[in-house]
């Protein structure tokens, strides 16, 4: 079964960093674009970033353009995001989530991220 | 990259039928056939119900449908079922790789 599963948030202070990690099993990790996508608490949900399989191109939603910085390891598996610059505004549920070019097909179950001094 | 619009909630007994509207300009809906729905309950991640504007993934009801007129797409629900009480979203491609999500809609089954 294809599965998604996010680690390393928490609580930071404005300005400070973070790095998110997200771990994928069950489907070849490899042969997929990857997206991140954010929902802060009681709102929708708002796309952050892209990476293709290969890592060859990035692309950043304008509200995370130049502090955040989307990665990825294929022999581990793995996504990241790493967030600099952290803004009250940043805080919510991150999402990782499979793209199928027309659409997101798995989601991991989020990981929280709290910006407050 | 503005967030497409849709109805804050919708509302239906069981059985009826409901519509979502989610409306966007000629960027993002109005220009590609790459909208799709998303169906998310409370604290759970959001599931894929509809693709390509009106197509359905595997395992999803066939009681969800979507279509698409300009800048307007549009979930409808029928058989309503109280499993189907949930936030929806709609998302558009918006091109140069970027993508839009409409700010969701309560679904209250009455």
């Amino acid at each position: 079964e294809a599965q998604l599963v996010e680690s390393g948030g928490g609580l930071v202070q404005p300005g400070g960093s973070l790095r998110l990690s997200c771990a994928a099993s069950g489907f070849s990790f490899s042969s997929y674009s990857m997206n991140w996508v954010r929902q802060a608490p009681g709102k929708g949900l708002e796309w952050v970033s892209y990476i293709t399989s290969s890592s060859s191109n990035m692309y950043y939603a304008d509200s995370v353009k130049g502090r955040f910085t989307i990665s990825r390891d294929n022999a581990k598996n793995s996504l990241y995001l790493q967030m600099n610059s952290l803004r009250d505004e940043d805080t919510a549920v991150y999402y990782c989530a499979r793209d199928v070019g027309y659409g997101f097909d798995i989601w991991g179950q989020g990981t929280m991220v709290t910006v407050s001094s | 990259q503005s967030a497409l619009t849709q109805p804050a909630s919708v509302s239906g007994s069981p059985g009826q039928s409901i519509t979502i509207s989610c409306t966007g300009t000629s960027s993002d809906v109005g220009n590609y056939n790459l909208v799709s729905w998303y169906q998310q309950h409370p604290g759970k991640a959001p599931q894929l119900m509809i693709y390509e504007v009106s197509k359905r993934p595997s395992g999803v009801s066939n009681r969800f449908s979507g279509s698409k007129s300009g800048n307007t797409a549009s979930l409808t629900i029928s058989g309503l079922q109280a499993e189907d009480e949930a936030d929806y979203y709609c998302c558009s491609y918006a091109g140069s790789t970027t993508w839009v999500f409409g700010g969701g809609t309560k679904l209250t089954v009455l």
